[in-house]
């Protein structure tokens, strides 16, 4: 079944301690993305990869950190994570024509206290 | 610049009863436009798309939209809501960039 994959779906932390959220997918798309969603705001855009090692700020990209070094991988990685980032995480990702639209993850719920 | 704007933050209907959820864009060319649904504790799945061919675009679960250059609209509609569209919405404009709307919460009373 084509599907993207995030790992984990709910996250319980504390300020400063480092944590990363997996992403997955397998239908061999070229571009990868990362949103948070909060209420009132939408989703906004934190990172994206048009590729392989390719990976470029998006809107919000304070206190976070990607790498895409697989096709199929692409981590969203929490150095010190803080309570603003409390929030709902998405993962998406498409074949990156302007055309073709995205598929998302179920989501991470991170909590930061 | 492009930017998305949905008219509606929260929009009742009654089953059985027509859907509007209205959705304005903005861009320098022809965009791409997109309508997204989101259930409880799910992630965004896939409505319709309009990508310059026909302008009256259909989608899953009966829903449609309707492409107008001259207004600038994306509107969805769906003739009979039923019970299972409760749940959030999103327009989507892609230019440049993907922009997303803040969202349109449908609650559909029996």
């Amino acid at each position: 079944e084509a599907q993207v994959t995030q790992n984990p779906r709910y996250l319980i932390t504390v300020t400063g301690k480092k944590l990363t959220v997996t992403c997955s997918q397998n239908m061999n798309h070229e571009y990868m993305s990362w949103y948070r969603q909060d209420p009132g705001l939408g989703l906004r855009q934190i990172y994206y990869s048009m590729n392989v090692e390719v990976t470029d700020k998006g809107d919000v990209p304070e206190g976070y950190k990607v790498s895409r070094k697989e096709k199929r991988n692409f981590p969203l990685i929490l150095e010190s994570p803080s309570p603003n980032q409390t929030s709902l995480y998405f993962c998406a990702s498409s074949f990156g024509t302007d055309n073709s639209p995205l598929h998302f993850g179920n989501g991470t719920r991170l909590t930061v206290t | 610049a492009q930017s998305v704007t949905q008219l509606d933050s929260h929009v009742s209907v009654s089953e059985g009863t027509p859907v509007l959820l209205r959705c304005n864009y903005s861009s320098s060319y022809s965009p791409s436009l997109f309508w997204y649904v989101q259930h409880p504790n799910k992630g965004l799945q896939l409505l319709l798309k309009y990508t310059s061919a026909a302008t009256l675009v259909k989608g899953i679960n009966g829903f449609e939209a309707e492409f107008k250059k001259s207004e600038t609209s994306f509107h969805l509609t769906k003739p009979s809501a039923h019970m299972s569209d409760a749940a959030e919405y999103f327009c989507v404009v892609k230019g440049t960039a993907l922009i997303f709307g803040k969202g349109t919460t449908l609650s559909v009373s029996s």
